[in-house]
């Protein structure tokens, strides 16, 4: 499938903002997606937005997309070391079935 | 609430057995998936299935197969597994034409 890049480590001090960033190739993407994966768990859905959209805010998260140059974040405010999980990025076309994923971000939140 | 359920969190097989990895979800769900997880790989599409008996390849489908013969049930079978499957597998499901897709909790499969 089309590329999503993510970087792969983020490191933050509990309470500051983490940014997690995403890149995607496939123009036709209509969904974004944000997930979480806690140690040991299956991926939780976070956030979603469409590709008509540029901002969508729930509660701490805040997502932006640019889709001019196909730039997607996840802003995560006064992050806790509940935080500290795999975030994945993905992607689907309106008119596929599956979702396309990047590698995924580990972010670590310290004391 | 919602349910996706996988029949194993661990699983340790021998090279060259068959394995299967079942998968069950309660939400009525037209999509099924099976993905695989490894580090620094993310997560890449083995095979998926939109409707009963129906089954399309993803990204990776070499050295799996899938079944599909009741709704709620997708099965990943490895025909001889191999020690480059061991893995994390996850199976997700979805409704037709919705946008968000379950997971269920993962199988570690481990091939000695």
């Amino acid at each position: 499938g089309e590329d999503v890049e993510q970087s792969l480590f983020l490191s933050v001090r509990e309470g500051d903002s983490s940014v997690i960033n995403c890149t995607y190739t496939d123009s036709s993407s209509t969904y974004l997606y944000w997930y979480k994966q806690e140690p040991g768990a299956g991926l939780q859905l976070l956030t979603y937005i469409f590709s008509n959209m540029d901002m969508k805010q729930d509660q701490r998260l805040t997502v932006l997309l640019n889709k001019k140059d196909k730039h997607l974040s996840l802003r995560i405010a006064d992050t806790q070391t509940g935080d500290s999980a795999i975030y994945f990025c993905a992607e689907k076309e309106n008119s596929g079935y599956a979702l396309n994923f990047g590698k995924g971000t580990s972010l670590l939140v310290t004391p | 609430d919602v349910k996706v359920t996988q029949s194993s969190r661990y699983l340790v097989k021998r090279t060259g057995e068959k394995v299967f990895l079942e998968c069950v979800q309660d939400m009525d769900h037209e999509n099924m998936f099976w993905y695989r997880q490894d580090p620094g790989l993310g997560l890449r599409l083995i095979y998926f299935s939109y409707d009963v008996k129906m089954k399309e390849k993803g990204d990776i489908p070499e050295g799996y197969s899938v079944s599909r013969e009741k709704k709620e049930r997708f099965s990943l079978i490895l025909e001889s597994a191999s020690t480059n499957q061991t893995s994390m597998y996850l199976c997700a499901s979805s409704q037709r034409g919705v946008t968000e897709a379950f997971f269920g909790q993962g199988t570690r499969l481990t091939v000695v």
